[in-house]
């Protein structure tokens, strides 16, 4: 079975910095793809970015990039020039190849202050 | 377009009541998904439907859970005897494909259900 951790409960960052947020799983699985959902307070789940473990490149989205150590098994999330926006849950996710679900770490709570 | 619609967005109810849960995936979706989201915690899974067929219910907690998805589209979670412990946000997925690995899934803003 994988495992999701993110050992931040809570980040807080100040408008227009930069924040990571962490993340680190367990697999014996070599091929799989790790994902950063946010979750604002309306609870709907919003696909942010995601990553596909035979990829070295890592993956990029406008202000949001990942830094995917696959050896160390951790994929953490930058967020660029931090918008009030951006406030929301946090959360990252793994599936594999042969499961049909996503694994969901325990979240992380950001907060952008203006 | 229409995302995935999950309705009522909330349910109150009373211990050892019965309820069910809908959601229509998005227009298509071969794959839907069931999740449990307890308070301040990240989704787990319950079950997953490809078209009308439940492949997977290894995470639905008590017999008292079942979910079906009969013509292949709309999906109906119900729970039986509701326990308190039952208390939690239940959110909706869809995907494309038949190989979800490769579609994300699309989430809907989830029922809260809140059993007295």
């Amino acid at each position: 079975a994988q495992t999701v951790t993110q050992s931040q409960p809570e980040m807080s960052v100040q408008e227009a910095e930069t924040v990571t947020l962490s993340c680190t799983y367990d697999t014996s699985e070599n091929n799989y793809y790790l994902f950063w959902y946010k979750q604002p307070p309306s609870r709907q789940m919003i696909l942010v970015i995601r990553q596909e473990a035979y990829k070295q490149q890592n993956a990029t989205e406008n202000r949001f990039s990942v830094n995917f150590q696959k050896a160390a098994k951790s994929f953490s999330l930058k967020i660029s020039d931090s918008q009030l926006g951006d406030t929301a849950m946090y959360f990252c996710a793994f599936h594999n190849n042969a499961g049909n679900m996503l694994t969901f770490g325990g979240g992380t709570r950001l907060m952008v202050k203006p | 377009g229409a995302g995935v619609s999950q309705s009522p967005r909330y349910k109150v109810a009373k211990r050892g009541q019965d309820v069910a849960l809908r959601c229509d995936p998005i227009s298509g979706h071969v794959s839907l998904f069931w999740y449990q989201q307890a308070l301040g915690q990240g989704p787990e899974f319950l079950t997953y439907f490809q078209n009308e067929a439940q492949l997977d219910k290894s995470g639905l907690p008590s017999d008292r859970f079942f979910a079906e998805r009969p013509e292949g589209s709309v999906s109906t979670l119900k729970i039986q005897r509701t326990q308190q412990e039952d208390s939690a946000v239940y959110l909706c997925a869809s995907s494309l494909r038949r190989d979800s690995i490769n579609q994300p899934q699309h989430f809907g803003d989830g029922t809260r259900l809140s059993i007295l």
